[in-house]
């Protein structure tokens, strides 16, 4: 089975609009790290957002927010007010804890457009 | 900032051939990675490095593969023999801690094209 499951290989949003992308995950282990990467169209994998297995709140930063819902094993990012630099690839990924190891699971991405 | 720097950015080679890729991790940085990205696909782990020593490597990381961090600053990969499907995207990326909240910080990836 996949770790991480991202269904929506590409997404449209309008300027200055909110879009939700999603990220399921599975696992096992009661301690997991989840992450939300941007890669522009230049390569490199920008950090955005991290979300603790334990954590009580949803994390946010700045327009980033991430709707973890833990039951439905879903940690969806949320990007408000859209901007034309936000169109990218939006890759989830997850870390376990169980067995110590450090390495990152992906899923396959989701392409956002930003329409002006 | 501090960053990850990989060289070449795009290294073209002929199958069967060698290829060592070049990464800069951030400086005070003790945990290193790669990772690979095949066209279109997600990204992949391939090995982690701790202390002189592979950590941690998954099933695509065979005898072809090697790590090696040659002095204080450089970490490679070297692929010995290179194949067709080896064609992909490699990112390097380093932390400074192993935790589960780590932030990994990556590399702008070294695009190989194997022909």
């Amino acid at each position: 089975a996949q770790k991480i499951t991202q269904t929506q290989p590409g997404m449209f949003v309008q300027e200055k609009e909110a879009v939700t992308l999603d990220c399921t995950y599975d696992t096992s282990d009661p301690s997991y790290g989840l992450f939300w990467y941007k890669q522009p169209s230049s390569g490199e994998m920008i950090f955005l957002i991290y979300q603790g297995s334990y954590d009580q709140q949803n994390a946010t930063e700045g327009r980033y927010s991430l709707n973890f819902q833990k039951a439905r094993k879903s940690a969806n990012l949320v990007i408000s007010a859209s901007q034309l630099g936000d169109s990218a690839m939006y890759f989830c990924a997850m870390r376990e804890g169980w067995t110590g190891a450090n390495n990152l699971f992906f899923g396959t991405g989701t392409r956002l457009t930003v329409i002006p | 900032e501090p960053e990850v720097t990989q060289t070449p950015s795009h290294q073209v080679t002929q199958m069967g051939q060698e290829v060592i890729l070049r990464c800069v991790p951030i400086s005070n940085h003790l945990y290193f990675y790669w990772y690979r990205q095949i066209l279109g696909q997600k990204v992949e782990f391939l090995v982690s490095f701790y202390n002189n020593e592979i950590s941690e490597k998954s099933e695509i990381f065979d005898d072809q593969f090697s790590v090696e961090r040659p002095d204080g600053s450089n970490f490679t990969l070297k692929i010995r023999s290179t194949k067709l499907e080896d064609s992909a995207m490699y990112f390097c990326a380093s932390s400074d801690q192993a935790g589960l909240n780590t932030e990994a910080f990556f590399g702008q990836g070294t695009r190989l094209t194997v022909v």
